[in-house]
């Protein structure tokens, strides 16, 4: 159980162009979605925090016109890279926590996102 | 503010040799613990967590993690590594009065050599 999905797992886009990406639990209600950026061999920073229904809460220096989250309903939220840079490119990682487990996280698989 | 010190980057440790990986955390007030692996190109995985109760905590893939609330620290240890260990380890900190926040340390690279 507490499994969360992401998609898509890369994605390869020019610089200028929006992208989009999913992050959904599958098997329990999220009333909690957090989103990391992982650059190589360095740890998860914390964009941003989103609770279903609400608006996202920013993590400082991440700038929220950019990097637009919405977590519409209890099991997907998404992020999307506006007008994208090759600066953007790094693997996005999703985190769901709620109905399960107890101040527990749980991880998708993270999507590479590469910017030309 | 809560802090997480993975002191080693990197820990190269031959096949079926015992390893530690060292965690320190500073918060002021309770906290509970996690170590998540990650192999390449793949989200975490949870090892082990401590939410309340023993300090020893058993986890997955023969891991184990002791709390230690004196000395502020969760070290991860496994008595005899493989191969397939191999990957960067991540120790994190939530805290009781924070929600469902986590701070991430640094990471330790486990590098398993035949």
């Amino acid at each position: 159980g507490a499994v969360v999905s992401q998609h898509p797992s890369w994605v390869i886009c020019k610089s200028g162009t929006s992208v989009k990406i999913e992050c959904r639990s599958l098997d329990f209600q999220a009333t909690t979605m957090f989103w990391y950026r992982q650059f190589p061999k360095q740890s998860l920073m914390l964009m941003a925090t989103s609770n279903e229904g609400s608006k996202a809460t920013y993590e400082q220096g991440v700038e929220k016109d950019k990097f637009l989250i919405n977590h519409a309903s209890l099991t997907l939220s998404t992020l999307t890279v506006t007008s994208a840079h090759p600066e953007d490119s790094s693997f996005y990682i999703c985190s769901a926590s709620g109905s399960v487990g107890r101040g527990e996280q749980y991880f998708g698989p993270g999507t590479r996102l590469t910017v030309t | 503010a809560q802090s997480v010190t993975q002191l080693d980057s990197q820990v190269p440790v031959f096949e079926e040799a015992p390893v530690e990986l060292r965690c320190n955390y500073s918060s002021s007030v309770s906290v509970y613990l996690f170590w998540y692996v990650q192999y390449p190109n793949q989200g975490l995985q949870l090892l082990l967590k401590y939410l309340s109760g023993s300090t020893l905590v058993k986890g997955i893939n023969g891991f184990e993690a002791e709390f230690n609330k004196s000395q502020t620290s969760f070290h991860l240890r496994k008595p005899s590594v493989h191969i397939s260990d191999t990957a960067e380890y991540f120790c994190a900190v939530g805290e009781n009065n924070a929600g469902n926040m986590l701070t991430f340390g640094g990471g330790t690279r486990l590098m398993v050599k035949p």
